[in-house]
Parts: C-alpha cells; structure tokens; sequence
C-alpha cells in the first residue's frame, strides 16, 4: 500500500515552454500533497504544501507564479513549471499523505531538463 | 523554523558491519522522526519512523533511537549488506505546518 506515482519521470523542454508534472496517489486518499526540488547531491528542498480544495503554500523564495499547484482531488496533484529555464532543471518529487497525516509516502521523481 | 543536521556526510563500511547516522533537530515542538533511504534517480524510501513518545524503534536491522532532551536521533543498521548503499536521509516534522524538515543527507557506501 501508499503508492505514489509521478508523470512523466522524465521531461526534456525548450526554454519558455511550460512543463505539467502530475503526482497521483494509488491506494490511498492524499489530503496533503508536497512538492520538492532536489539538485545533484543535495537534500530535498520543499517547494510547497497543497491541500485537496485549496491554495498551495509555498515556502519562501518559491515563485508562486512561476510554480503552478493545483490539488483538485484526493488522488492528484500537479506541478506546472511555467516559462521554464534552464536554471529550473532538477529532479521533482511529490509527496502524500491522507488525513491522519503521518507517514509521508513520496513519489519516483521527474527530472526536468531545459534546453 | 525548524534546522537539522545530519553526519557523517558519506559513510563507508565492511559488508556485515555496522553503520550509524546521527542527526540533531532544533525545534522541541517536532515530535515525528522519519528516515528515508535514496537511491540513485529514485524517490525517498521510507525505512522507518520514530515519534516522539517512543524512545528506539527496530525493524529487523534497522533500528531508530531518539534522545528528546538533547534533540537529537540515530539510525542503526547492523550486517549492512551490499544492498543498503543508498542516500540515507533523515528528517523531522510537527511543528510549524506540520511539514518535515531534512537533514543534508548521508551517502553510504557498503564494500563487498
């Protein structure tokens, strides 16, 4: 149980072009999603915090424009990364938990690639 | 907010020894310790957690202890196996948002 899968896990764009990363958990409803980015060799990093029906909170220096969140049901959350830069490459991960909040099951990841 | 610090960085052992990784945590209100192992291009794996009315928590090698006065907590792994090179990270959560905050991470290596 407490599968969470992500798609694409992989994604090569051109720079301004916008990328739609999707996080949907399995076998379970995910009241909580996350999102965070991880560069080579480096800890995660959270991007922000999404609850199902609402705004996502995002961490401080996350660019709310820049960082789409959208949680429109308990089994899916997407990422869209707008206007992307070759500075936004990294390895995404989401995350979920359901409602008695503990533990959190993350996703495979999408690393992002832009040209 | 909340601050974690993880050591070693990397960590190389014997096959069959043992490996431990210590982390401190700065916020007397978490109460969850989760640890994650990553391996290379992967999602973080949950191996085990801890919270913090329990004081060590084992699952056949791994174990976790947690010392709540001085903040901090460990993972144990013991007859390490070629298997369990991987990232190692740990974490701490519930306080502030109830989001976990991550340690730096420690890269272990197991030599057949």
């Amino acid at each position: 149980g407490a599968v969470v899968s992500q798609h694409p896990s992989w994604v090569i764009c051109k720079s301004g072009t916008s990328v739609k990363i999707e996080c949907r958990s399995l076998d379970f409803q995910a009241t909580t999603m996350f999102w965070y980015r991880q560069f080579p060799k480096q800890s995660l990093m959270l991007m922000a915090t999404s609850n199902e029906g609402s705004k996502a909170t995002y961490e401080q220096g996350v660019e709310k424009d820049k960082f789409l969140i959208n949680h429109a049901s308990l089994t899916l959350s997407t990422l869209t990364v707008t206007s992307a830069h070759p500075e936004d490459s990294s390895f995404y991960i989401c995350s979920a938990r359901d409602i008695s909040q503990r533990p959190e099951f993350f996703g495979p990841g999408t690393r992002l690639t832009v040209l | 907010g909340e601050n974690v610090e993880q050591h070693p960085s990397t960590l190389s052992v014997q096959e069959g020894d043992s490996a431990v990784i210590k982390c401190t945590y700065s916020d007397s209100a978490s109460n969850y310790f989760p640890w994650y192992k990553q391996e290379l291009g992967k999602g973080p794996q949950l191996i085990i957690d801890i919270r913090s009315n329990v004081g060590e928590k084992k699952d056949q090698r791994i174990a976790v202890t947690l010392n709540k006065t001085a903040k901090h907590f460990s993972l144990h792994i013991t007859e390490t196996q070629p298997e369990d090179s991987a990232v190692y990270f740990c974490a701490a959560g519930g306080a502030a948002g109830n989001k976990l905050t991550f340690g730096g991470g420690t890269r272990v290596l197991v030599k057949p």
